[in-house]
């Protein structure tokens, strides 16, 4: 098992664009997470699928961001119409229950 | 609201012994953890403690719980330079809300 994948590392996308991320987790952990972290800060809760289900929003999730996963197995965070305020680095994580968390390498945005 | 805090920063010299400590208001904490990061990379577990635990060890860490305080220590004893990161504390609940909730984190720095 090779640990939670996030494509891509890095994004630079221009103001105004929509861009994607994908998290793939830990075979058979049915529990994944979407944070985002900025710079000196803790991650910050965005999204939770139990499965195919997402049970849990931020209040940080805006209209302009949306996740799904649509088999319970990979999951796609999608930014639209991004803001220089979206630039941060965004985590996924996945656990099989409770305890452990497992976290990926991160997807790194810079809106320009 | 829950809330986990944690001082900024922590200096030792190799060879001593580190403490960093985090309190947390959330009295329905079920499980707290420690996350090690490294500049630019993701987030890797460290260890985790239950909340009917006080202390847990495992090789060089050594993890304190003081339930009626809120209060979690993570010792690390014959700290190296290696050990130099920034170090999260983070809590979650068993029901509710699963997400973690994470600390702004203490940068250790290691001195040879």
């Amino acid at each position: 098992d090779t640990g939670v994948s996030q494509n891509p590392r890095h994004k630079i996308t221009k103001r105004g664009q929509n861009v994607t991320f994908r998290c793939d987790p830990i075979s058979e952990h049915n529990r994944l997470y979407w944070y985002r972290q900025t710079l000196g800060q803790g991650p910050e809760f965005l999204t939770y699928f139990q499965n195919e289900a997402q049970l849990e929003k931020s209040r940080l999730l805006s209209d302009r961001f949306s996740a799904e996963r649509p088999k319970g197995s990979f999951s796609t965070l999608e930014i639209q119409r991004t803001e220089q305020g979206d630039s941060a680095m965004y985590l996924c994580a996945s656990s099989s229950g409770e305890g452990e968390a497992f976290f990926g390498q991160g997807t790194r945005l810079t809106v320009v | 609201g829950e809330d986990v805090e944690q001082s900024l920063f922590l200096s030792v010299r190799e060879g001593d012994s580190s403490v960093i400590n985090c309190t947390y208001t959330d009295s329905s904490s079920t499980y707290l953890y420690w996350y090690k990061q490294e500049p630019g990379a993701g987030l890797q577990l460290l260890t985790y403690i239950f909340s009917n635990m006080d202390m847990k060890q495992d090789q060089r860490l050594t993890v304190l719980l003081n339930k009626k305080d809120k209060h979690l220590s993570l010792r690390i004893a014959d700290t190296q330079t290696g050990d130099s990161a920034i170090y999260f504390c983070a809590e979650s609940r068993s029901t509710g809300r699963r997400a973690l909730t994470f600390g702004s984190g203490t940068r250790l720095q290691v001195q040879p």
